[in-house]
């Protein structure tokens, strides 16, 4: 069973919309998780980290937390076309999912 | 704003060779990683490192890999006979706390080919 999993894709969004990309995780007890945004060819760079549950917003970006249905999201308000790369889900340091592609659509 | 720096930023080298991938975290984090993304492929955790001694490690991280810290400043990543299939991007990472931390930093990375 893979322990992060994502969708993806390539998901496409208008410009100006609203991006949602989602991402489970199997090990019940993780305490932490990270949002990365990678460009091709190129090193992830973190957008957001979340602990509790709940939401955390910081700028454009939401990320939501649920540990009873083991999910975690990432809510991109307002895209835009520098947004499009492929978004990556982490707990903790050590288990990445394989990445969304964020296409947004001018 | 501090960076983590790799070099080489592309190494290619013959199978059975030796070959050094090299790092120097941020001058304050504890924690340093190695990871490596096959072209294509999700980013795997290859090693952890703090306080001088391997904290954590994956099942890819076999004996034909090693790190060291050699002087207050460089983290290394040693695969002692390259095979073809470790032909990828290699990550190094730093961050100040373990798990909870808001500036986990990535290099950006050396791309491995080996021929």
């Amino acid at each position: 069973q893979k322990e992060v999993e994502q969708n993806s894709g390539p998901l496409s969004v208008p410009e100006g919309a609203i991006a949602s990309l989602n991402c489970t995780y199997s090990d019940r007890g993780s305490q932490s998780f990270f949002w990365y945004r990678q460009y091709s060819g190129k090193s992830p760079e973190l957008i957001m980290f979340i602990y509790s549950n709940g939401d955390k917003e910081d700028g454009r970006f939401t990320a939501q937390l649920n540990k009873a249905s083991q999910y975690v999201s990432l809510l991109i308000r307002d895209s835009q076309p520098s947004d499009s790369a492929t978004y990556l889900c982490a707990v903790k340091k050590l288990t990445f999912g394989t990445g969304t592609r964020l296409t947004i659509i001018p | 704003e501090p960076e983590v720096t790799q070099t080489p930023s592309h190494q290619v080298t013959q199978m059975g060779q030796e070959v050094i991938l090299r790092c120097v975290p941020i001058s304050n984090h504890l924690y340093f990683y190695w990871y490596r993304q096959i072209l294509g492929q999700k980013v795997e955790f290859l090693v952890s490192f703090y306080n001088n001694e391997i904290s954590e490690k994956s099942e890819i991280f076999d004996d034909q890999f090693s790190v060291e810290r050699p002087d207050g400043s460089n983290f290394t990543l040693k695969i002692r006979s390259t095979k073809l299939e470790d032909s990828a991007m290699y990550f190094c990472a730093s961050s100040l706390y373990r798990d909870r931390d808001n500036g986990y930093t990535f290099g950006s990375g050396t791309r491995l080919t080996v021929v």
